[in-house]
């Protein structure tokens, strides 16, 4: 099986840098996607890492690190918009995604 | 304009009712899914389809029924089995393949009343 580990919950400042971990226990996996989720909307995709290393995205860059079972999604000059649910998810067999419970994340002034 | 289509938006049940949730998609994607989310959690797969006329459980699908006879169409019955129904649910679809993103409908929202 897979377990995929999130903070709960994190607060940042408008404007400043944050990131988003993502820790996971798998015997095997595809890739690792992150998504954005606006409360009572549907996910959105932010971006997917199948090697390790960075990769970026404008304003979001996310990280994998396969031999540290651990991945993260930066986002920088915060706006408040960003103030969503960003959701980490292992994609294995059958393009399957297994999401964790998600970070929510709060942008204050 | 291209995307998936859930129906309806918002949706009440009797308990002991079966009901049955829409989702069409004009993406010409192979795969399907079915996602249910609680507050505060993530998203748990009931189930998905990665070819017409085929389908597979996910993590949670005892109480839950699909059909596949359309491309294009996945739709997903909860039954009165299902003890606890009420939450939000998503279908997604993607191109076959793993690596391919999924795209998300807009969910519907089911509550027992």
């Amino acid at each position: 099986g897979q377990n995929i580990d999130q903070p709960t919950e994190m607060t940042a400042t408008e404007g400043a840098i944050v990131q988003i971990n993502c820790t996971y226990q798998t015997s095997g996996f595809n890739g690792l996607f992150w998504y954005q989720q606006h409360a009572g909307e549907a996910p959105t995709f932010l971006s997917y890492n199948v090697l390790d290393g960075l990769e970026e995205k404008g304003r979001f860059s996310s990280f994998l690190s396969r031999s540290k079972g651990y991945s993260y999604l930066l986002l920088k000059e915060l706006q408040m918009k960003d103030s969503a649910s960003y959701l980490c998810a292992l994609t294995g067999g059958g393009n399957k995604l297994t999401f964790g419970t998600g970070t929510q994340l709060k942008v204050e002034l | 304009d291209g995307g998936i289509t859930q129906s309806p938006k918002y949706l009440f049940r009797k308990e002991g009712q079966n009901v049955t949730l829409s989702c069409e998609q004009n993406l010409n994607h192979d795969a399907m899914y079915w996602y249910r989310q609680d507050p505060g959690q993530g998203l748990r797969l009931i189930y998905y389809s990665q070819i017409v006329n085929d389908f597979q459980k996910g993590d949670i699908a005892e109480g839950y029924s699909v059909s596949r006879e359309k491309k294009e169409s996945f739709p997903l019955t909860v039954t009165s089995a299902q003890k606890n129904p009420t939450a939000f649910y998503l279908c997604a679809s993607s191109p076959q393949g793993s690596g391919n993103t999924i795209y998300f409908g807009e969910g519907s929202w089911l509550t027992v009343v």
